[in-house]
């Protein structure tokens, strides 16, 4: 069936880097926009970056850019956040989700999600 | 950005009644919107697009309207299964943004 599983989060430091994975399997991983999606502990969700199809375009929230990097590795099914300089408003469940639409950079929702995993930022 | 308001932030029901919930832009967003259950400890599920479009799955007693600015989340006959929080999402623009959520409890 089709599955998303995200992987690497954990506790850091603020000031350092983690980087996330999500894993894809049951639909063609290579023909969707993906997005990242997190929730703070309590809060409610928040948007935080998209790639498109081919990992040529990609857009974040403000709160996130310049400090995270959204990418693809097509050939392995995987989507994956690199972020760096962390800080503690950071702290999240991070969600990989499908976008409903084509592949492309058009705004939409999302009809799949991973389970999430966990960063915390603190020292 | 567009900003998404949801209302009430929680309600209390007992199961077989109807629940209502808002969702308001701060600006028009035509049927760019998406509704979201969420359980607690869980990934959000989709449930809604397009304003009104009921996802594969999802039970008829779910319904969503409206156009523009307001739009409704409408759960007919609420389930045990059905209490969770519910989340609003405009598709209209980036940045995507999210309501505040409605909890759904038991009453």
């Amino acid at each position: 069936q089709v599955e998303l599983g995200e992987s690497g989060g954990g506790v850091v430091q603020p000031g350092r880097s983690l980087r996330l994975s999500c894993v894809a399997s049951g639909f063609t991983f290579s023909s969707f926009a993906m997005h990242w999606v997190r929730q703070a502990p309590g809060k409610g969700l928040e948007w935080v970056a998209v790639i498109s199809f081919d990992g040529d375009n990609k857009k974040y929230a403000d709160s996130v850019k310049g400090r995270f990097t959204i990418s693809r590795d097509n050939s392995n099914n995987t989507l994956h956040l690199h972020m760096n300089s962390l800080r503690p408003e950071d702290t999240a469940v991070y969600y990989c989700a499908r976008s409903v639409g084509s592949g492309s950079l058009d705004p939409d929702g999302f009809d799949i999600w991973g389970q999430g995993t966990m960063v915390t930022v603190s020292s | 950005d567009i900003q998404m308001t949801q209302s009430p932030s929680s309600v209390s029901a007992s199961v077989g009644d109807r629940v209502t919930i808002t969702c308001r832009a701060s600006q028009g967003i035509s049927t760019w919107l998406a509704w979201y259950q969420q359980k607690p400890g869980k990934a959000p599920k989709f449930l809604i697009n397009a304003a009104s479009s009921l996802q594969s799955g999802v039970p008829s007693r779910f319904s969503g309207s409206g156009f523009g600015t307001d739009f409704t989340l409408t759960i007919n006959s609420l389930q045990p299964e059905d209490f969770a929080t519910y989340y609003c999402q405009q598709a209209n623009s980036f940045p995507l943004t999210f309501g505040g959520g409605t909890k759904v409890e038991i009453k």
